[in-house]
């Protein structure tokens, strides 16, 4: 068990919708990653947060959206929903905001019907 | 910018042989090391990472693996494999881009590892 906790574990919805994912990073740690996991793109990196501010911007859709409250949790929102957004959706977590060991919670299975 | 490529889409080996994953890496200086694992619908859980000094490193569950600067590789190995090792492994690389740009994390594709009986 890392100590990073993802909500939900699935999720089944249609196309056009909209759903929101949430991440709590490990005790301690400030930043929080989003990465995306397909069959045919591998393991991309979606956005950084850092203490509640956007540090670093990876290969996300202007669709998708981020933000990290001031208890440190993040949300990632994904909207107007393709076949194509089915994943896993990882959050990580690190201690600072660059240089540093991530770890990972065990992903969010998004399905697109 | 870092690239990663891990060049055994699957590998198969018995249990108790020894393993060893190929990782090679592009970036312009040395960046940070990792390997990671993932069992079938979990999520990744760090096996080991270098940053810097002694190039072997110790990992969990019996892991090593070694830097060579002159080959940019970072391979794992295992001198023997247990069933429960059945998994996908995956190397990253963690650098910084050109100009001052942040720090990133690039995973390579991935291997995916069976173990026969």
């Amino acid at each position: 068990d890392s100590g990073v906790t993802q909500t939900p574990k699935h999720l089944i919805t249609a196309t056009g919708q909209r759903v929101t994912l949430r991440c709590s990073p490990r005790s301690g740690d400030l930043s929080v990653y989003w990465y995306q996991q397909s069959l045919d793109q591998g393991l991309q990196f979606l956005i950084q947060y850092y203490n509640g501010e956007e540090r670093a911007k990876g290969n996300i859709l202007e669709r998708f959206s981020a933000q990290q409250f001031p208890d440190l949790h993040s949300e990632l929102n994904l909207s107007s929903l393709e076949l194509g957004d089915s994943a896993l959706y990882f959050c990580a977590s690190s201690v600072a905001d660059s240089g540093e060991t991530q770890y990972f919670g065990p992903g969010t299975r998004l399905l697109v019907l | 910018a870092q690239s990663v490529t891990q060049p055994d889409i699957h590998i198969t080996v018995s249990e108790g042989a020894s393993l060893e994953l190929r990782c090679n890496y592009s970036y312009g200086a040395t960046p940070y090391l990792f390997w990671y694992v993932q069992s079938p619908g979990q999520g990744l859980q760090l096996l080991l990472k270098y940053f810097s000094g002694d190039t072997l490193v110790q990992g969990i569950k019996g892991f090593e693996a070694e830097f060579k600067r002159s080959q940019s590789s970072f391979n794992l190995r295992k001198p023997s494999v247990h069933w429960s090792d059945a998994a996908e492994y995956f190397c990253a690389v963690g650098a910084y881009g050109g100009g001052g740009s942040n720090y990133k994390l690039t995973f390579g594709k991935g291997t995916l590892l069976t173990v026969n009986p």
